[in-house]
């Protein structure tokens, strides 16, 4: 049980146009889902924190209107970068928090290359 | 906010070797969580363990919550162990987000 899914796996576009991927919670309800970046050699840093039916809480420097988030359903988030640029280029994780308690489990990420 | 340190930052071992991965945190948490990141990137939860000893296999992990400190253990390791071991805490006033270390690089030699 506590599976997550991401869509896409990997992901190359082109500079200037948008992204979306879909974290997916399989077989429970998630009213938590958080994003994170991960670059190379480095630790995962919070993005923002996405509640199902409310707007989506950003950490401290990273732009809400850049990246978009959408949780639409107790099982379903999606990350959206606008304009994309080669800076953007990492490894995107989500979470899900299974409700009631403090476990959070991870999707297997997406690698974003902006070419 | 919390501070969250893991040592030794790489080790590389002999297959069938044992090992030990340190955790410490600055402030008390509610929850903590070792993972293993693989070589695609897939984070596998090990271990959900605030406090107390938990084994599962050749791991166990013990959490010392008043002296703010966990323990991973390796033993008998293989290969397939090769990975980053990621600890994270949540705190009562982080509103459900974790906060990582910066992890440690584990190879495992044939």
């Amino acid at each position: 049980g506590a599976v997550v899914s991401q869509h896409p796996s990997r992901v190359i576009c082109k500079s200037g146009t948008s992204v979306k991927i879909e974290c997916r919670s399989l077989d429970f309800q998630a009213t938590t889902m958080f994003w994170y970046r991960q670059f190379p050699k480095q630790s995962l840093m919070l993005m923002a924190t996405s509640n199902e039916g409310s707007k989506a809480t950003y950490e401290q420097g990273v732009e809400k209107d850049k990246f978009l988030i959408n949780h639409a359903s107790l099982t379903l988030s999606t990350l959206t970068v606008t304009s994309a640029h080669p800076e953007d280029s990492s490894f995107y994780i989500c979470s899900a928090r299974r409700g009631g308690t403090y476990e959070q489990y991870f999707g297997p990420g997406t690698r974003l290359t902006v070419t | 906010g919390i501070q969250v340190e893991q040592s030794p930052p790489d080790l590389i071992l002999q297959e069938g070797a044992n090992s030990t991965l340190r955790c410490n945190f600055s402030d008390s948490v509610n929850n903590l969580q070792w993972f293993h990141q693989n070589p695609w990137g897939q984070l596998i939860n090990l271990f959900y363990i605030p406090s107390g000893t938990k084994q599962n296999g050749r791991l166990s992990a013990t959490t010392v919550a008043t002296e703010r400190y966990s323990l991973l253990y390796i033993s008998s390791s293989q290969t397939t162990d090769s990975g980053v071991y990621f600890c994270a805490v949540l705190t009562t006033d982080s509103w459900g987000k974790f906060q990582f270390g910066a992890g440690t690089q584990v190879v495992v030699t044939p």
